[in-house]
C-alpha cells in the first residue's frame, strides 16, 4: 500500500507570496496523484488531478507537477481565500495534509 | 449547480448501526460514475473508506471498515448508501460522499458531509 507524506505540516506565508507544497509517495505512482483544498467546516475541493491537470474552475495560480514519487503543488501568489489545508491523494490513500496559514 | 447531499448521521451507541445516504440533486449525475465515501475524524485528516462501480458489481474497502461497512447504490434513486455496523468510538467523524472521475478514484464532486458520533 502506498504511503503519502506531505511536507511541511504547516506553511506560514503572507498574501502574494508563493506557496510550495510537497507530497512524497513511498513507491512510484506515475502521475496518479490528486490535490484537494479544504477550508474549515467545508468539504474538500478537487484542485489538481493526474499530477498536473487543473480541475474545472480552478484558477491558473494553482499548478501541480511531479511524477514517480515526488510531487509539488504550487500556488503562485497567495490570495486570502487560499489559506486552507491541502491534501494529496492517490487511489485510497491521502497524505496527512499541509495547512497554509497567514503569517 | 448539481449537489450531493448526505444524510443519516447522528448519535449512535458503540456496537450500533447506522445507514448513511447520499443523493444527487440532478438525475443521472452519479449513475455513470464510481462513487466513494470518505470520512474525517474531528481535527484529523481525510480517510477514504469505500467505493462502488457504476452498476454496483464491484466494491472496495479500506481495511479498517471491511466487514463492518457496506457500500451500495440505487441508480433509479440517484443514491449511494453506506451501511455501518459494529460502530466504535473511533468511527466518529464527518462522512462525505464523492463522485469519482475516471478509474483512479479522483474525487471530483463532494457532498457537504454528515456527522456520525459514536458514544454512550
Amino acid at each position: 500500500e502506498v504511503v503519502l507524506t506531505q511536507s511541511p505540516a504547516t506553511l506560514s506565508l503572507s498574501p502574494g507570496e508563493r506557496a510550495t507544497l510537497s507530497c512524497r509517495a513511498s513507491q512510484s505512482i506515475s502521475t496518479y496523484l490528486a490535490w484537494y483544498q479544504q477550508k474549515p467546516g467545508q468539504a474538500p475541493r478537487l484542485l489538481i488531478y493526474d499530477a498536473s491537470s487543473r480541475a474545472t474552475g480552478i484558477p491558473a495560480r494553482f499548478s501541480g507537477s511531479g511524477s514517480g514519487t515526488d510531487f509539488t503543488l504550487t500556488i503562485s501568489g497567495l490570495e486570502s481565500e487560499d489559506f486552507a489545508t491541502y491534501y494529496c491523494q492517490q487511489r485510497g490513500t491521502f497524505g496527512g495534509g499541509t495547512k497554509v496559514e497567514i503569517k | 449547480e448539481v449537489q450531493l447531499v448526505e444524510s443519516g448521521g447522528g448519535l449512535v451507541q458503540p456496537g450500533g448501526s447506522l445507514r448513511l445516504s447520499c443523493v444527487a440533486s440532478e438525475l443521472s449525475f452519479t449513475n455513470n460514475h464510481w462513487m466513494s465515501w470518505v470520512r474525517q475524524a474531528p481535527g484529523k485528516g481525510l480517510e477514504w473508506l469505500a467505493n462502488i462501480k457504476q452498476d454496483g458489481s464491484e466494491t472496495h474497502y479500506v481495511d479498517s471498515v471491511r466487514g463492518r461497512f457496506t457500500i451500495s447504490r440505487d441508480n433509479a434513486k440517484n443514491s449511494v448508501y453506506l451501511q455501518m455496523s459494529s460502530l466504535r468510538a473511533e468511527d466518529t467523524a464527518v462522512y462525505f460522499c464523492a463522485r469519482v472521475r475516471g478509474n483512479y478514484n479522483i474525487l471530483e464532486y463532494w457532498g457537504q458531509g454528515t456527522l456520525v458520533t459514536v458514544s454512550s
